[in-house]
């Protein structure tokens, strides 16, 4: 069965940081690119980062860039998020979703969601 | 940045009856690599992850019921719902993959009447 299951999540002080890590299983997942997508409470789906199978290629949103880090170990198919000067903005539930990527090329539409980890960042 | 506008923000249809919410994009996420519209649809239920409806704007995900149809070109985009199911009631989201930074509208919610 394919899955992806996020962890790391918690409460943490404003500039605080927090790694999330996205564990898969069930599918190759060293040939898949993947995101990273945020929920605020009650509010809808954010693009929050993305990165390449190999980890080469990464993009982010501008509301993270600089201060977040997506990653990936293909040895232990395992996804990150490294989340630093954390912002009561930045309260969330994350999710890891995959790319498209069977048969060829990679496409960006999120065939498969973790259930999310939740991130609160308050005093 | 490519905006995403979904309307109506909220929807109340009947059982039985046909849903259409609308997507709208700032600008063509049709590409010329494969003549495809770079568009998709998800489904999010009150307290799950959203789950893949639609993408290229009209091929349904394996598994989804044959009353969700995905129709549209260029910048204008609807999902459509032929006949309601009460399981059917959730947020719906329209996002591009046209370009980086990927984008969703602002989603739908969808109610029995």
């Amino acid at each position: 069965e394919v899955q992806l299951v996020e962890s790391g999540g918690g409460l943490v002080q404003p500039g605080g940081s927090l790694r999330l890590s996205c564990a898969a299983s069930g599918f190759t997942f060293s040939s898949y690119w993947m995101h990273w997508v945020r929920q605020a409470p009650g509010k809808g789906l954010v693009w929050v980062s993305r990165i390449s199978s190999d980890g080469s290629a990464t993009s982010y949103a501008d509301s993270v860039k600089g201060r977040f880090t997506i990653s990936r170990d293909n040895a232990k198919n395992t996804l990150y998020l490294q989340m630093n000067s954390l912002r009561a903005e930045d309260t969330a539930v994350y999710y890891c979703a995959r790319y498209s990527c069977t048969g060829g090329p990679c496409y960006g539409y999120m065939e498969v969601w973790g259930k999310g980890t939740t991130v609160t960042v308050s005093s | 940045d490519i905006v995403m506008t979904q309307s109506p923000d909220s929807l109340a249809v009947s059982l039985g009856e046909r849903a259409t919410i609308n997507c709208k994009s700032s600008q063509s996420v049709l590409h010329s690599s494969n003549n495809k519209n770079r568009l998709a649809w998800y489904q999010q239920k009150p307290g799950q992850p959203p789950k893949l409806l639609i993408y290229w704007a009209s091929t349904r995900e394996s598994g989804v019921p044959d009353r969700f149809s995905g129709s549209g070109s260029g910048t204008d985009f609807t999902l459509t719902i032929s006949s309601l199911q009460a399981e059917d009631v959730a947020d719906y989201y329209c996002q591009q993959y046209y370009i980086t930074p990927i984008t969703f509208g602002q989603g739908t919610r969808l109610e029995i009447k």
